[in-house]
């Protein structure tokens, strides 16, 4: 079953804007990861939250987590071109799971 | 270089028609595991291996074997192909299940 869901499926952004994607997940987790895809390539492990964490920065990348409503949102600050790829959550299922679930992802274009 | 390795990157072949998808890893890692990807449903998890000798299924196994004779390999064993098997597949590795994932290139395959 999908544990995690991304919101939106696609978004469109012009050069130097910001761009959030939020993920929904269902059960309690021990942490949340934030992977970026470029076409048909492997995933890349962008930033990790853990459950006790409510906030981390990475660069221009944010996450944001909120276990009482199940969310986790990444935002992207001045976006580049570069950053066109689609993105991922992925969440284990807590204690006692050794699964890890991706979410169907957000495809992000950036405009230059 | 550490690094996840699959071979074949792509594979064409014919339904019923047995095959192996190679998985190596050098960086010494406990969990490793075996993702397909279609469009529309983001990546799904078949198989996983928390260390040698310890497997279990992941959300999509049927049609799949595994086995993990050795820490560094995670093969990808496809007894009877059928066409519905047409998908990109990725393994993975990292110390622990919640811990960062590194991926491979992936498998582009085509049952015909």
């Amino acid at each position: 079953s999908q544990q995690g869901e991304e919101d939106p499926q696609a978004l469109s952004i012009q050069e130097g804007e910001n761009a959030t994607m939020n993920c929904s997940y269902k059960t309690s987790i021990n942490n949340l990861q934030w992977y970026r895809q470029n076409s048909g390539r492997g995933l890349v492990h962008l930033i990790l939250i853990r459950s006790n964490e409510r906030e981390k920065h990475s660069g221009r990348l944010r996450v944001t987590l909120d276990t009482s409503k199940k969310s986790s949102s990444l935002l992207i600050t001045a976006s580049r071109a570069a950053d066109t790829a689609s993105y991922f959550c992925a969440t284990d299922a807590g204690a006692g799971s050794y699964q890890l679930t991706f979410g169907k992802g957000t495809k992000l274009s950036v405009i230059p | 270089e550490a690094q996840v390795t699959q071979n074949p990157r792509y594979l064409i072949t014919v339904t019923g028609k047995k095959l192996t998808v190679t998985c190596s890893q050098n960086m010494n890692h406990e969990y490793m595991s075996w993702y397909r990807q279609d469009p529309g449903l983001g990546l799904r998890q078949i198989y996983y291996s928390m260390n040698v000798e310890v497997t279990d299924k992941g959300d999509v196994p049927e049609g799949y074997k595994v086995s993990r004779k050795e820490k560094r390999n995670f093969p990808l064993i496809l007894e009877s192909p059928s066409p519905n098997q047409t998908s990109l597949y990725f393994c993975a590795s990292s110390l622990d299940r919640a811990d960062e994932q590194f991926f491979g290139p992936g498998t582009r395959l085509t049952v015909l």
